[in-house]
């Protein structure tokens, strides 16, 4: 099976940096993905990772090292609409994604 | 463009009672199909998965069932409701590659009194 752990609440100001990390166990890796959760909606794709190193798409990046079965999400620039849960996921052979359990962050003026 | 449709997005129903939620997509064939669970501020739980019609994977025993009864359309329902069973029902779609990301519908709030 698969488990994930991650940090379950940060806190920044607005225009500051947060690093959400990721450690992860499964039987087979596919790849590590991430979503943002805002209080009451559904959650929506942010990245995927599939081989080692940094990818980059506006404020956000992601990072995978596959031999620490670590990742992280970067964000940047915090916005107050950054403010929201965010989900590491890994998905094994089968298609099954498997989420942790969050990481909530509140960004502050 | 592709489209998921989940509903009701709310729901009140006394235990004991059945449950029907529907989801189908649009604007894709053949898509995998999920119903996670979210408990209030946790995390997301896998309840159900399908790759085809017909073929569906059951994460945890729980007196939910699912059901693919057409390529697009993916049911999850329960005979008799418990308490433990309230919680934000999230439908999710994807293309069949490793690499595809979920697409959620926008779920639906069930609570069991």
């Amino acid at each position: 099976g698969q488990s994930l752990e991650q940090p379950s609440e940060v806190t920044a100001v607005e225009g500051a940096i947060v690093q959400i990390n990721c450690t992860y166990q499964t039987s087979g890796f596919y790849g590590l993905s991430w979503y943002q959760q805002h209080d009451g909606g559904a959650p929506t794709f942010l990245s995927y990772n599939a081989l080692d190193g940094l990818e980059e798409t506006g404020r956000f990046s992601s990072f995978l090292s596959r031999s620490d079965s670590y990742g992280y999400l970067l964000l940047q620039e915090l916005q107050m609409k950054d403010s929201a849960s965010y989900f590491c996921a890994v998905r094994d052979r089968d298609y099954k994604l498997s989420f942790g359990a969050g990481t909530t962050v509140t960004v502050r003026a | 463009s592709q489209t998921i449709h989940q509903w009701p997005a709310t729901l009140v129903q006394p235990v004991g009672s059945p449950l029907s939620l529907e989801c189908t997509v649009e604007g894709t064939s053949n898509p995998n199909l999920y119903w996670y669970r979210q408990a209030a501020g946790r995390g997301l739980q896998l309840l159900f998965y399908s790759v085809g019609i017909g073929q569906i994977s059951s994460e945890v025993p729980q007196n939910l069932s699912a059901s693919r009864p057409q390529d697009r359309q993916f049911i999850l329902s329960s005979k008799k409701l418990l308490l433990s069973d309230s919680g934000f029902y999230l439908c999710a779609w994807s293309v069949t590659a490793l690499d595809s990301p979920l697409h959620f519908g926008n779920g639906t709030r069930l609570t069991v009194t």
